[in-house]
């Protein structure tokens, strides 16, 4: 069966401090892989999504950047942190062609002070 | 444009009640249509997904959906509901990125809250 895992489960960084958040997928290939923030317990916001290795597109102008270094592994990060990049950050991943639904992971929660 | 819409921020139930939460979308299309739950500061939880055939969809923990096209709803049900199903309920719709890839679009989601 498959799995998702992000890390860490939390973090409070300063402004100002870079960022780097992890996603692995386990038990597929060839993922598309999501990251998505949901601030205030609400709303999802795509952020950026992958359909292979390299391959980045991102949904909103931003702070934040995304990378794929390997198949299932996708990764989040910033050079300088600001306050509005405080949320709960969340990676998802789904197969590519075959179904639709997405399988969440189990979340980052960004305190920036 | 596509979208989905949930039109109550919470709804509160008797345990032991029936309960609804409803979604509304709209899309170019077929739709693909998505239930997923979110505990407190955990990820979401898929719960059940129409594509096509029955306009009744069972997924887990005993939910259930109704896929009603021209209404174009598709409420989230349950026939009785328990204390532990109080979390946070997302509708989903997908729709296609630019060279045709897929993406869901969320609603904004509604919060459900059982009484015992």
């Amino acid at each position: 069966s498959q799995t998702i895992h992000q890390w860490p489960a939390t973090l409070v960084q300063p402004v100002g401090s870079p960022l780097s958040l992890e996603c692995t997928v386990e038990g597929t290939s060839n993922p598309n892989l999501y990251w998505y923030r949901q601030a205030a317990g609400r709303g999802l916001q795509l952020l950026f999504y992958s359909v292979g290795i390299g391959q980045i597109s991102s949904e909103v102008p931003q702070n934040l950047s995304a990378s794929r270094p390997q198949d299932r592994q996708f990764i989040l990060s910033s050079k300088k942190l600001l306050l509005s990049d405080s949320g709960f950050y969340l990676c998802a991943w789904s197969h590519s062609g075959i179904s639709y639904e997405q399988y969440f992971g189990p979340g980052t929660r960004l305190t920036v002070t | 444009a596509q979208s989905v819409a949930q039109p109550e921020d919470q709804v509160n139930v008797a345990e032991g009640n029936p309960l609804t939460v409803k979604c509304t979308y709209s899309v170019s299309g077929n739709p693909y249509l998505f239930w997923y739950v979110q505990y407190p500061n955990r990820g979401l939880q898929f719960l059940l997904k129409y594509i096509t055939g029955d306009n009744l969809v069972k997924g887990s923990y005993g939910f259930e959906a109704e896929f009603n096209k021209s209404q174009t709803s598709f409420h989230l049900k349950k026939p009785s509901a328990l204390v532990s199903d109080s979390a946070l309920y997302f509708c989903a719709v997908r729709a296609l990125f630019s060279g045709g890839y897929n993406k869901l679009i969320f609603g904004a989601g509604t919060r459900l809250a059982v009484h015992p």
